[in-house]
């Protein structure tokens, strides 16, 4: 099982929108609607922040938002704040019934 | 708060065994499946394997299958991997994760436990 694409390194300035996105195939992200993305900042526990491709758990901000559309899953960081400044990675169930996670984002805020 | 609190995580030689434990509390265990994921130095996570809430159902990354078993005791609150015959590329800092039934999505994780291959 081939890892998800996304890009290495996505930048803005604080206050501005960015997005990352998280491509694969019709067996993983375009099958099904399981696609969660993960914030994990280095030497701490990765958090989930939308799963469902648009669902943010309960303490998630609102600036956080995912989408889909065919095979390429999407988190939009709206309002960007240092703290956001982070690894993200996008997963997806697969129809082998396993999970696959993307190849990672680094977000710096500039 | 949900709590998980990986264990067993050491420096061990190529072709060795290892046992990682991972303590859960603060939710109901038994309702949960868990799963293990790794994320080896400088690399993204990789799922490594996830079982279900009774046990009788397990899946595994290919790159793990056959050498790596993943089982639970529901009352004892805890998850284990018995990792066989391992590889430098094994190594890894191990994360257990509560698992939604659902998408198989894992949703809160522990600290993770470091597991270095090397002679």
């Amino acid at each position: 099982q081939s890892a998800l694409t996304q890009p290495a390194s996505v930048s803005g300035s604080p206050g501005q929108s960015i997005t990352i996105s998280c491509t694969g195939t019709s067996s993983d992200v375009g099958g099904y609607n399981y696609v969660s993305w993960y914030q994990h900042h280095p030497g701490k526990a990765p958090k989930l922040m939308i799963y469902d491709v648009n669902i943010r758990p309960s303490g998630v901000s609102n600036r956080f938002s995912g989408s889909k559309s065919g095979n390429t899953a999407s988190l939009t960081i709206s309002g960007l704040q240092a703290e956001d400044e982070a690894d993200y990675y996008c997963s997806s169930y697969t129809s082998r019934n396993t999970l696959v996670f993307g190849t990672g984002t680094k977000v710096t805020v500039l | 708060q949900v709590q998980l609190v990986e264990s067993g995580g050491g420096l061990v030689k190529p072709g060795g065994s290892l046992r990682l434990s991972c303590a859960a509390s603060e939710f109901t265990f038994s309702d949960y499946y868990m799963s293990w994921i790794r994320q080896a130095p400088g690399t993204g996570l990789e799922w490594v394997s996830y079982i279900t809430t009774s046990g009788s159902y397990t899946n595994y990354a290919d790159s793990v299958r056959g050498r790596f078993t993943i089982s639970r005791d529901n009352a004892k609150n805890s998850l284990y991997l018995q990792m066989n015959s391992l590889r430098a590329e094994d190594t890894a800092v191990y994360y257990c994760a509560r698992t939604l039934v659902r998408g198989v999505i894992p949703d809160y994780w522990g600290q993770g436990t470091l597991v270095t291959v090397s002679s």
